[in-house]
């Protein structure tokens, strides 16, 4: 059964970086079936799509939110990261990591999600 | 446009049938795949493709689309089924998109 896990700070303060990993357990983040992905949701708001990462390395990005993302993968670990940048208090959301399938890019596995405060 | 418009609310009987609507030029091109979502929990992935459900997912639940609409239909509600729903497409370029959630009440 593949598992995902969010790990990361809860509180981050405006104009910081926000940095958070996923480890998959029961599943390779090297397989070439899968993109590997962020998703968020602002507390009482909906879903939104922040980007994905294959095991090459090439990623796909939001265009809203492209300029201050960056997604990347350790093989080594089993692990993939998220970093958005210079964040507002817009940026408080729960953060879900997803595997998605590359043949449909359906979200098959989620994370629990973790909820990152930005503040002061 | 690559957005998805959800009617924000509908309501069932339980037992009685429930479709829930997602609209969005996108889908006139991919096929949406739709996601429950309860209260203090990750989604769930239950229907993807043309109306194909995941391992576990009961057959009550189904997909369909015609031109710009995708819909999932709820075939005998039942009380676990209060949720919210999520649809889900890409756009040309490869980007992802959500609806914009519908929450489902079961009298």
């Amino acid at each position: 059964q593949v598992q995902l896990q969010e790990s990361g700070p809860g509180l981050v303060k405006p104009s910081e970086t926000l940095s958070l990993t996923c480890t998959v357990s029961g599943g390779s983040v090297s397989s070439g079936s899968y993109y590997w992905s962020w998703i968020r949701q602002p507390p009482g708001k909906g879903l939104e799509w922040i980007g994905y990462i294959y095991y090459s390395g090439s990623t796909n990005y939001n265009p809203s939110l492209k300029s201050r993302v960056t997604i990347s993968v350790d093989t080594s670990k089993n692990q993939f990261s998220l970093k958005l940048s210079s964040v507002t208090a817009a940026d408080t959301a729960v953060y879900y990591c997803a595997r998605a399938t590359v043949t449909a890019v359906l979200f098959d596995y989620w994370g629990q999600g973790t909820l990152v405060t930005v503040s002061s | 446009s690559s957005e998805l418009t959800q009617d924000p609310a509908v309501s069932v009987a339980l037992g009685q049938t429930v479709r829930i609507t997602c609209q969005g030029d996108s889908l006139r091109s991919y096929y949406a795949s739709w996601y429950q979502q309860k209260p203090g929990q990750a989604p769930v992935l239950v229907i993807y493709g043309k109306n194909n459900r995941p391992s576990g997912i009961p057959d009550r639940f189904s997909g369909s689309s015609s031109g710009n609409t995708a819909s999932l239909t709820i075939t005998g509600a039942q009380a676990e089924d209060e949720a919210d729903y999520y649809c889900n497409s890409r756009d040309s370029s490869g980007n992802q998109v959500f609806g914009t959630g519908t929450k489902v009440t079961v009298l």
